[in-house]
C-alpha cells in the first residue's frame, strides 16, 4: 500500500534555532499534502495545505513566516519551524492525498515529535 | 464552522467486552467520515472510511456507522482485546474545501483491561 515517510520522528533542538522535516510519499505522486499539529491529549489541528508547486494555504491563526512550507517536488513536502520556542513543541504530523479527486485517500506520515528547550 | 465532538473523552473495558465509541459532527455537508487509530507517539492508522451515501462499513470486528442527516457516527467494537488499547479519533472530510482536509475530533482513549 501507499506509503508516507516522515523524517524524523523525533528531535530536541534549542530556543532559537530551525527545525526542519520531512515529509514524503514514498511510492506514489502527491500533489497535495498537509501538515497538521497534536498538543498532548488533544486532537490534530490542520496547520496548512501544501501544493506542488505553489504557496501553503495556511489556517486561520498561524504564522507562515514562523511555520515554512516548501512543495517542491510530486513526493517532498518539508515544514520549517524558525526561531523554535518551548511553546512549538507538539507532535506534528503529515498526510499526502493519494488522487486528485476529492474521495482519493489519505496516507498519514508516523509523525514527528518536536521539543524545543 | 464544522465541529467534531467525541463521547467519551476515555473508556476502560474489561477484555470480551463490546463497546461502542461515538462521534458527532455539527454541518452534514461532508464527503466522507473516517475512524482512526493512533497508538501512543505514533501516526494515524485508518480504520474504516464511510462515504456520505453509505450507512456502515465492517472490517473485522469493527463495525462503524453513520447517520449524515443527524450529524453522528458511531465505532463498534466487538469482543474488545488487549491489543485494541488507544486512541480512536474519528474525521469528517468536509465539502467545498480542497480535496483532503479532515476535520477531527478530540479523540476516545481506549483502555482494555486484561
Amino acid at each position: 500500500g501507499a506509503v508516507v515517510s516522515q523524517h524524523p520522528s523525533w528531535v530536541i533542538c534549542k530556543s532559537g534555532t530551525s527545525v526542519k522535516i520531512e515529509c514524503r510519499s514514498l511510492d506514489f505522486q502527491a500533489t497535495t499534502m498537509f501538515w497538521y499539529r497534536q498538543f498532548p491529549k488533544q486532537s490534530l489541528m490542520l496547520m496548512a495545505t501544501s501544493n506542488e508547486g505553489s504557496k501553503a494555504t495556511y489556517e486561520q491563526g498561524v504564522e507562515k513566516d514562523k511555520f515554512l512550507i516548501n512543495h517542491a517536488s510530486l513526493t517532498l513536502s518539508t515544514l520549517t519551524v524558525t526561531s523554535a520556542h518551548p511553546e512549538d513543541s507538539s507532535f506534528y504530523i503529515c498526510s499526502a492525498l493519494g488522487g486528485a479527486g476529492v474521495n482519493s485517500p489519505l496516507h498519514f506520515g508516523n509523525g514527528t515529535r518536536l521539543t524545543v528547550t | 464552522k464544522q465541529e467534531v465532538t467525541q463521547i467519551p473523552a476515555a473508556l476502560s473495558v474489561p477484555e470480551g467486552e463490546n463497546l461502542v465509541l461515538n462521534c458527532s459532527f455539527t454541518d452534514s455537508a461532508i464527503y466522507n467520515l473516517q475512524w482512526f487509530r493512533q497508538d501512543p507517539g505514533k501516526g494515524l492508522t485508518s480504520l474504516l472510511l464511510i462515504q456520505s451515501s453509505q450507512r456502515e462499513q465492517t472490517s473485522g470486528r469493527l463495525n462503524a456507522s453513520l447517520d449524515k442527516s443527524s450529524g453522528r457516527s458511531t465505532l463498534y467494537i466487538a469482543a474488545s482485546q488487549p491489543g485494541d488499547s488507544a486512541t480512536y479519533l474519528c474525521a469528517v472530510r468536509p465539502l467545498g474545501n480542497q480535496g483532503g482536509k479532515l476535520i477531527f475530533g478530540q479523540g476516545t482513549e481506549l483502555s482494555v483491561k486484561p
